[in-house]
């Protein structure tokens, strides 16, 4: 089945980098477009950035743009978020997601979840 | 940036009841791109509904989804103990490209 485990998160003070991992299983990794998205303490949910199924493509929310770095290694079944110049309005659980298309595109939709890493930030 | 507003903030209902939640655009979604997830406690979300109106995998026919251009609709027919969360919408579209809804919490009442 599906799996997706998150590890990485911690807390961290402002200015500080933080490097998640997220392991894939149960599916052709190396077929789909991943996802982060993040949920702050009680409120809703944020989409952080995606990557494409062989690295091609990246976008970001503006909010986190030039400061994450969203990375794969279809080697490993793995996807990353490398986050530097951490600020206290990073503090969320950040989740992997899959993306649900299993072609060249994106579909926007997440089909599949880890349950999540909590980063905090602060001093 | 599409704005997706949710209403009502908090739906308070009775196993066995109807459930009808609202997500309105502040600009027109492909109904490709409209998805559905439901939330629990302490859980990662769980996709319900795809392109507007598609179950996921899984997911029981109690619960539909519906809509088009600005306002889209996510029924769940007759109330089951475990339907009781918060809802998001979500959309795919024009940059940035992925937004939620603030959420709808279904509470028992």
């Amino acid at each position: 089945q599906v799996q997706l485990v998150e590890s990485g998160g911690g807390l961290v003070k402002p200015g500080g980098s933080l490097r998640l991992s997220c392991a894939a299983s149960g599916f052709t990794f190396s077929d789909h477009y991943m996802n982060w998205i993040r949920q702050a303490p009680g409120k809703g949910l944020e989409w952080v950035s995606y990557i494409g199924s062989r690295s091609s493509y990246t976008n970001y929310a503006d909010s986190v743009k030039g400061r994450f770095t969203i990375s794969r290694d279809n080697a490993k079944n793995s996807l990353y978020l490398q986050m530097n110049s951490l600020r206290a309005e990073d503090t969320a659980v950040y989740y992997c997601a899959r993306d649900h298309s299993s072609g060249w595109y994106y579909s926007g939709t997440f089909d599949y979840w880890g349950q999540g890493t909590l980063v905090s930030v602060s001093s | 940036e599409i704005v997706l507003t949710q209403s009502p903030g908090t739906l308070s209902l009775s196993p066995g009841e109807r459930a009808t939640l609202s997500c309105r655009a502040s600009q027109s979604v492909s109904s490709r791109y409209l998805a559905w997830y439901q939330q629990k406690p302490g859980q990662a979300p769980r996709l319900l509904i795809f392109g507007a109106s598609s179950r996921a995998t899984g997911i029981p026919d109690r619960f539909s989804g519906s809509g088009s251009g600005t306002d889209f609709t996510l029924t769940i027919s007759r109330l089951e103990p475990e339907d009781f969360a918060i809802y998001y919408c979500q959309q795919y579209g024009s940059s940035p490209p992925i937004t939620f809804g603030q959420g709808t919490r279904l509470e028992i009442k």
